[in-house]
């Protein structure tokens, strides 16, 4: 049973527009959530994250979006650039602190076109 | 931060054989984790290392097939026994502090291949 899904497996955006990854949960458990960025033969990287107690959550050119009542949450990425090409997770966390244990989505790999 | 090496960082084995994955971090940690990538799939928790005890292991994984050991707060390995096609994936490990979340951090992974 996948509780977090990323529907879009891949995503291919001009450089310089509008990046848009999708993230969807079923666990109403989950009360944290991140999106890591992999580059090919490297491990995964933190991005940015949102608690449920917040709907936006902004760093630089990244911004999280989470609507719990539909359990969906999105990363925005404006303006691409040709370094964001890589492969993007997102994950959760349930509510239970001190349980660190991350579900992750399949990932979407995004390609930014030059 | 934290610098996690992985060692291999690929390996070609034979059905039937085992492999131990070393996983070194750059300084200590509470928490340390294995988890499994295979092909397409999502990053899957294995198990959570635990420094002086037994591992805990995550529903569909079991003591015997992935034996861990934590004998210090900055390394731990994984051997994935007796080793079929099915268990070729990448095989990560990530270290992090309780509470830290966003300071979850992964080593670059081993890509197992199995025939």
């Amino acid at each position: 049973d996948q509780q977090v899904k990323q529907n879009s497996p891949s995503l291919s955006v001009q450089e310089g527009r509008i990046s848009i990854l999708n993230c969807d949960y079923t666990n109403s458990m989950f009360d944290y959530f991140l999106w890591y960025k992999k580059y090919p033969a490297e491990g995964p990287t933190f991005l940015i994250s949102i608690s449920s107690i917040k709907d936006k959550n902004e760093d630089g050119r990244f911004t999280v979006f989470l609507n719990k009542s539909a359990k969906h949450l999105s990363l925005h990425i404006v303006p691409s650039q040709p370094g964001d090409s890589a492969v993007y997770f997102c994950a959760a966390i349930p509510v239970n602190f001190g349980n660190e244990k991350l579900t992750f989505g399949t990932g979407t790999r995004l390609t930014i076109i030059p | 931060s934290a610098v996690i090496s992985q060692k291999p960082s690929r390996d070609i084995c034979q059905r039937g054989t085992s492999l131990t994955i070393q996983c070194q971090v750059d300084s200590q940690v509470t928490m340390m984790f294995w988890y499994r990538q295979q092909p397409g799939q999502s990053l899957t928790l294995i198990a959570t290392a635990n420094q002086g005890s037994e591992a805990t292991y995550e529903s569909g994984f079991v003591i015997d097939k992935f034996p861990i050991s934590r004998p210090n707060l900055t390394f731990s390995t994984l051997t994935v026994s007796n080793m079929s096609p099915e268990d070729s994936s990448i095989y990560l490990c990530s270290a992090g502090q309780p509470l830290s979340y966003n300071e979850q951090f992964f080593g670059p992974g081993t890509r197992l291949t199995v025939l």
